[in-house]
């Protein structure tokens, strides 16, 4: 079982939906939470940071992170097909730089 | 101005072949990591060096070596290519404090034929 797992899609919504990207971790000595954002051969870019359970929203994006549950998710509202790119959860333990991704979803917005 | 750079951007080789990645990054950070990421997008940390100094090897085959010759730098040597090492690999790095952000370079791609 991989230590954080996120369902790698593709997912497809017209321009304009909400989408909602999701992933599960099952070390609970995860502390940092984060999104990135990879354009089609391109480097990750982070998109949204995260350090305790609770929201955090940065315009039309929100991150949830719900530390009980080991469950983490972005938001994106009004989507664009800008926003069209694989998104990456990724984790890190306290004391530690090591970064833990998950595989990815490949989310696509249709014009 | 680019921030973290790689070269070359492709790198298509014949199986047992050694070949070599250059990371360069103009950002003063300290630390800076090799991942890869594999045909399904997965992305696994291989190496991280701070200061020059290795902290993190992730039971990465001893064919790969990776060295940093200042903090700005880390370069990636691979002997014997194998078929399995066809990837993308990126280069990252972070500085101290701020969120954890750890910078991405733009990707090599090697195909081992």
């Amino acid at each position: 079982q991989k230590e954080v797992e996120q369902d790698p899609g593709p997912l497809s919504v017209p321009e304009g939906a909400i989408v909602s990207l999701n992933c599960t971790y099952s070390n609970s000595a995860f502390q940092y939470f984060m999104w990135y954002r990879q354009y089609s051969r391109k480097g990750p870019e982070l998109l949204m940071y995260t350090y305790s359970s609770g929201n955090k929203e940065d315009g039309r994006f929100t991150a949830q992170v719900d530390k009980s549950s080991k469950y983490i998710s972005l938001f994106i509202r009004d989507s664009q097909p800008s926003d069209s790119a694989t998104y990456l959860c990724a984790m890190i333990p306290g004391g530690a730089q090591k970064l833990v991704f998950g595989q990815g979803t490949r989310l696509t917005i249709n014009p | 101005d680019t921030a973290v750079s790689q070269t070359p951007k492709y790198l298509v080789t014949q199986m047992g072949n050694d070949k070599s990645i250059k990371c360069e990054q103009n950002l003063g950070h300290d630390t800076m990591y090799w991942y890869k990421q594999d045909s399904k997008k997965f992305l696994k940390i291989m190496f991280s060096y701070n200061n020059k100094e290795l902290i993190i090897n992730e039971t990465v085959p001893n064919r790969f070596s990776p060295k940093s010759p200042d903090k700005a730098h880390l370069n990636l040597h691979i002997n014997s290519l194998e078929l399995g090492d066809s990837a993308v690999y990126f280069c990252a790095s972070h500085g101290r404090g701020g969120h954890n952000e750890q910078f991405f370079g733009p990707g090599t791609r090697l195909t081992v034929l």
